[in-house]
């Protein structure tokens, strides 16, 4: 089936920037979702991309997506203690009704 | 607001027993989805329905049936619980993917299930 990876842990700095990454296989992948996930709680969208588009920008949150090398990530700028959570990367393909979700990486923003 | 509501935050039940989660939204969404989250794992789709009455299988399903009766409610039986089902299970819901627009998939609070 298709694969999504991440790494597992990241950990910065307060007011640093955080980049989480993520690689897909799906070479059909026509969106791909940020979704966090905070202590006890359910997924929340954080932000998605088409897969015609490179960049996508939202306040702090900013997505590159290179489709040649099925990378993805996600740039989280002035990260505060708030931003400590899973996230996940999900790809979906045009054909298909369900997401595929990456293993999560914990962020861990440090004082 | 969309809401997903799974009707138990935490469960614990005996190897062997009958175990429904049930799951339900207000949107009157086509699809929806039963995950399981584990440590290192991510979610790992279970099931998921996109009609009424209508299901297939996820990546996972061994163990674990599905029913869904009614478009709002979507039912994760596990016929005889194991302690290899201990986990976080998640339910989602999502519109038809019509327009870009509609491409989000509402979850739940998810239902720790702890099987002994």
């Amino acid at each position: 089936g298709e694969d999504v990876e991440q790494s597992l842990f990241l950990s910065v700095r307060e007011g640093d920037s955080s980049v989480i990454n993520c690689t897909y296989t799906d070479s059909s992948s026509t969106y791909l979702y940020w979704y966090k996930q905070e202590p006890g709680a359910g997924l929340q969208l954080l932000t998605y991309i088409f897969s015609n588009m490179d960049m996508k920008q939202d306040q702090r949150l900013t997505v590159l997506l290179n489709k040649k090398d099925k990378h993805l990530s996600l740039r989280i700028a002035d990260t505060q203690t708030g931003d400590s959570a899973i996230y996940f990367c999900a790809e979906t393909s045009g054909s298909a009704r369900q997401l595929t979700f990456g293993s999560g990486t914990q962020l861990t923003v440090l004082p | 607001d969309v809401k997903v509501t799974q009707s138990s935050r935490y469960l614990v039940k005996r190897t062997g027993e009958k175990v429904f989660l049930e799951c339900v939204q207000d949107m009157d969404h086509e699809n929806m989805f039963w995950y399981r989250q584990d440590p290192g794992l991510g979610l790992r789709l279970i099931y998921f329905s996109y009609d009424v009455k209508m299901k297939e299988k996820g990546d996972i399903p061994e163990g674990y049936s599905v029913s869904r009766e009614k478009k709002e409610r979507f039912s994760l039986i596990l016929e005889s619980a194991s302690t290899n089902q201990t986990s976080m299970y998640l339910c989602a819901s999502k519109p038809w993917q019509a327009m870009p627009a509609d491409t989000e998939a509402f979850f739940g609070q998810g239902t720790r299930l702890t099987v002994v």
